[in-house]
């Protein structure tokens, strides 16, 4: 299967400062990426979607001016957790899609821990 | 509205007893349906696509398999190494393929 590769795989900041989260598809051209937040014990929770040159779609209830998307490249994909605050604390999980093909590829997740 | 319904919740086999795990869907013009591993603190793994009901997939000890309703997860002798977070997912958005995830089922195999 394709490969998507986030980096960091956690992450520790202070409160009030930013943190970028990287997603990149390794081995396809990643026409959509997608943008996840998870809770202990809970399934995925869509926060984003972002296609190649284009602004990203939030979900209702997403702050887009905290999560801050940047999809520049056909292989890269960012998140960006602005002004990170304890209740950002989470495990957050990008996914990739090919041209043409419906299956989506994850990448390993990030930790954030906000302190 | 599309959803998808996961059964059980968790399930507690002892190793080599076989069991199914199940995936609800209501979807309108079902274009796929997947089945993805998830291990702790890790992203989920893809394992399968089915397309069209009557279609099976098979890799090692585990067997999907597609009606118009529901999708089933056949996991035959399994070891504790299949102990993991077993979710199926759906495409609900034409265009930039959006994904409805069942709530999963959490799997550990007893030694």
């Amino acid at each position: 299967g394709a490969v998507v590769s986030q980096h960091p795989s956690w992450v520790i900041c202070k409160s009030g400062t930013s943190v970028k989260i990287e997603c990149r598809s390794l081995d396809f051209q990643a026409t959509t990426m997608f943008w996840y937040r998870q809770f202990p014990k809970q399934s995925l929770m869509l926060m984003a979607t972002s296609n190649e040159g284009s602004k990203a779609t939030y979900e209702q209830g997403v702050e887009k001016d905290k999560f801050l998307i940047n999809h520049a490249s056909l292989t890269l994909s960012t998140l960006t957790v602005t002004s990170a605050h304890p209740e950002d604390s989470s495990f957050y999980i990008c996914s990739a899609t090919g041209t043409g093909d419906i299956r989506a590829f994850f990448g390993q997740g990030t930790r954030l821990t906000v302190v | 509205e599309d959803q998808v319904t996961q059964s059980p919740e968790a399930l507690r086999l002892q190793e080599g007893e076989s069991s199914s795990l199940n995936c609800s869907y209501t979807v309108s013009g079902l274009r796929g349906l997947f089945w993805y591993r998830q291990d702790p603190g890790k992203g989920p793994e893809f394992l399968f696509t089915l397309y069209s009901a009557g279609e099976e997939k098979e890799k090692e000890r585990l067997k999907a398999t597609l009606t118009k309703k529901e999708s089933f997860l056949h996991i035959t002798a399994p070891k504790p190494e299949d102990s993991a977070t077993y979710l199926c997912a759906v495409p609900t958005n034409f265009g930039n393929e959006k994904l409805t995830f069942g709530t999963g089922t959490r799997l550990t195999i007893i030694p």
